[in-house]
């Protein structure tokens, strides 16, 4: 069964670092990663994701990277902003299957 | 604005009501999932339907009905709750079997039972 583990789980940083939040992953037969954004109460945002053959995908400021081999995925957050506050969650498929398994999310805060 | 629509956007329901949680999408997809959250957890999910059939039911109590009358809409009906089932519902949709093919989620029931 697929565990996912997402460090930290919380972070506060202030505005215009550069951030990296991390995932890992127990079954690397993965059929393909993503992450999403959520903000306080409402549904999950796609972010970015990554299919089993690829190794990063970028959009904006944001830049994801898949190890297959490590099981690890980073999420890279260039010149953080207020407005990037949220939480943020890694899923993976693997398995042959294209249900995800959630990790437990890191909540960040970007503080003017 | 979200491609998932869900409706209503928050429910209060006693424990003897009979209520609907109802899902949206004109993407064309034909996976249609349904997730329970609770505060400051990650999504757990609830049933998978592909191609308007059931797939997957993650041993949800009978108290959970879904639906899938066509290829667009999902539904959960709801009967006989206890407090604890207390959550966001959230409806996701994606292309079943495609790699490439991200869930895509509505912004949630926020369900109070009392």
């Amino acid at each position: 069964k697929q565990e996912v583990t997402q460090i930290p789980a919380a972070l506060s940083v202030p505005e215009g670092e550069n951030l990296v939040l991390n995932c890992s992953f127990t079954d690397s037969a993965i059929y393909n990663l993503q992450w999403f954004r959520q903000d306080p109460g409402k549904g999950l945002t796609s972010l970015l994701l990554i299919q089993s053959s690829q190794r990063e995908q970028t959009s904006g400021r944001l830049n994801a990277s898949l190890d297959k081999s490590s099981g690890r995925s980073t999420l890279y957050i260039a010149a953080s902003q207020p407005g990037d506050s949220a939480t943020y969650l890694c899923a993976v498929a693997s398995g042959g299957s294209y249900i995800p398994t959630f990790g437990r999310g890191t909540s960040l805060i970007v503080h003017p | 604005d979200t491609e998932v629509t869900q409706t209503p956007k928050h429910l209060v329901m006693g424990m003897t009501n009979k209520k609907s949680l109802k899902c949206e999408q004109h993407m064309g997809h034909r996976a249609m999932y349904w997730y329970k959250q609770k505060a400051k957890k990650p999504p757990e999910l609830m049933f998978v339907y592909s191609y308007e059939k059931l797939s997957i039911n993650e041993s949800v109590p009978s108290r959970f009905s879904p639906e899938c009358p066509n290829s667009s809409l999902l539904n959960l009906h709801l009967h006989a709750l206890q407090p604890e089932d207390s959550a966001l519902y959230l409806c996701a949709s994606s292309h079943p079997g495609q790699r490439n093919s991200p869930l895509h989620f509505g912004n949630g029931t926020r369900l109070t039972v009392t």
